[in-house]
This record gives structure tokens, sequence and C-alpha cells, in this order.
């Protein structure tokens, strides 16, 4: 069974400029959810998908955004971008009933220039 | 609310020492717990896990009991290698909060030989 795929998993980005990261989640896991983390916050939670609707969401500003395609694979859009959004960001995937964890993806490092 | 606190790091042991990271949680009800791990450079991975009290997960000589009692599931390892040095990170998912997850803040761990 293939694992969670992010893409791309090294961004270089400049101030101001906006960026989409793409998640393909394990076949058959419809919830996807994703995971800013950066040692100063260390893993910060951004929204959870499940079925194309976002069920939850962190307490981050609005240029942070998500969707999720029919499919189940997933995408996050940071516009605006700024220095401190630099950080790793992790999607993870799950069956809805939650018991057995998240499975991560390697994530993607964005560094904001 | 919800809430896992990890103790602080860093730890550094040496080379077949024995392992405890405390975990404690908080949840309004009857939560999985679990413990991941992340390499440098990669994203988490289950370590193990534990739905209901008392239960022990374990995989690759670690372990972790749900104690309901103290609201707690330390991690424990009886020889570590070199190879666990990595960060390792609570969690909680509670049913009656839709299975969100609530992670600690993480535990770095060195192993020196």
């Amino acid at each position: 069974k293939a694992g969670v795929t992010q893409t791309p998993r090294y961004l270089i980005k400049t101030r101001g400029q906006q960026v989409t990261l793409s998640c393909s989640p394990i076949s058959g896991h419809r919830s996807v959810s994703w995971y800013q983390q950066t040692p100063g916050q260390g893993l910060q939670f951004l929204f959870e998908y499940f079925s194309e609707t976002q069920r939850n969401k962190g307490n981050f500003p609005g240029r942070f955004s998500g969707r999720q395609f029919s499919n189940s694979r997933s995408e996050m859009n940071v516009s605006t971008l700024e220095l401190g959004d630099s950080a790793l960001y992790l999607c993870a995937s799950r069956d809805w009933a939650g018991n057995y964890g998240y499975t991560f993806g390697s994530g993607t490092r964005l560094t904001v220039v | 609310g919800n809430s896992v606190t990890q103790m602080e790091g860093p730890v550094t042991l040496s080379e077949e020492a024995f392992l405890t990271i405390n975990c404690t949680y908080t949840a309004t009800g009857y939560p999985s717990l679990f413990w991941y791990v992340q390499y440098p450079g990669e994203g988490l991975q289950l370590l193990l896990k534990a739905t209901k009290a008392d239960d022990k997960g374990s995989n690759k000589g670690f372990e972790a009991t749900y104690r309901k009692e103290t609201t707690s599931f330390h991690l424990e390892k009886g020889s570590v290698q070199v190879s666990d040095s990595a960060v390792y990170f609570c969690a909680l998912s509670d049913p009656s909060t839709g299975n969100q997850f609530y992670f600690g803040t993480g535990t770095s761990l060195t192993v020196i030989p």
C-alpha cells in the first residue's frame, strides 16, 4: 500500500508570493489533515478535510486555505507569504474511524526569503 | 478541553540505558492514545497505540500502558540504541471531539554510543 505522498519536498518562495502544496492520502483514507511544524511552535493543526468538506480548523489566518478533491487528494494554499511561514508542512491521512491514528507524509519544507 | 503534556527535552542517554518519556493527558471523552516518532528530515511515524484503559501498546521494544487512573501514557524502552535518536510525540484522539488529534510538544532523544 503506497503511503501518504506530499509534493514538492522542498520549496523556496519570496515574501508576498503564494504557494500550493499537494497531498495524496493512502488509498481508502477519506480524511486528510494538515499541520505546520516549526522549531519554535512545534506541531500546529491547520485543518482537516473529510469527503471534500472541512471538518476542523486550527487557529491560522485566512491566508491559509485548503481543499479536498473527490479522490481524497488535498491541497493547501498559502497566499501573501511571510517569512514566518517558513516551516515543514505535514499532511496526514486516516480512515474516518480514527482508531489507527494518522499516517503522515514526509512533508514539504517551505522556505520564504 | 483536551490536551497532552510531555516531559521537556532534550534527553540524552548512553546506549543500552533505560528510557522513560512521560506523557499525561486531559480529555473530555474516552480517547485513544498514541506515540509517534520523527526521525531527522522525515514526517511522523506511528510507533504504538492504545485504545482503552489498561491496554499496552508495544513496537520495536518500546512500550506504553494506558493508565486512566493517572491519565498517563508513558513511553518506555529497556535498552536504547543510537538508531532510536529522534523526536517522540505523544498524542490523543478523542471521539467526543470528532476524533480530532491533540499532540504534545515532542521530546528530543539523543542516544550516544
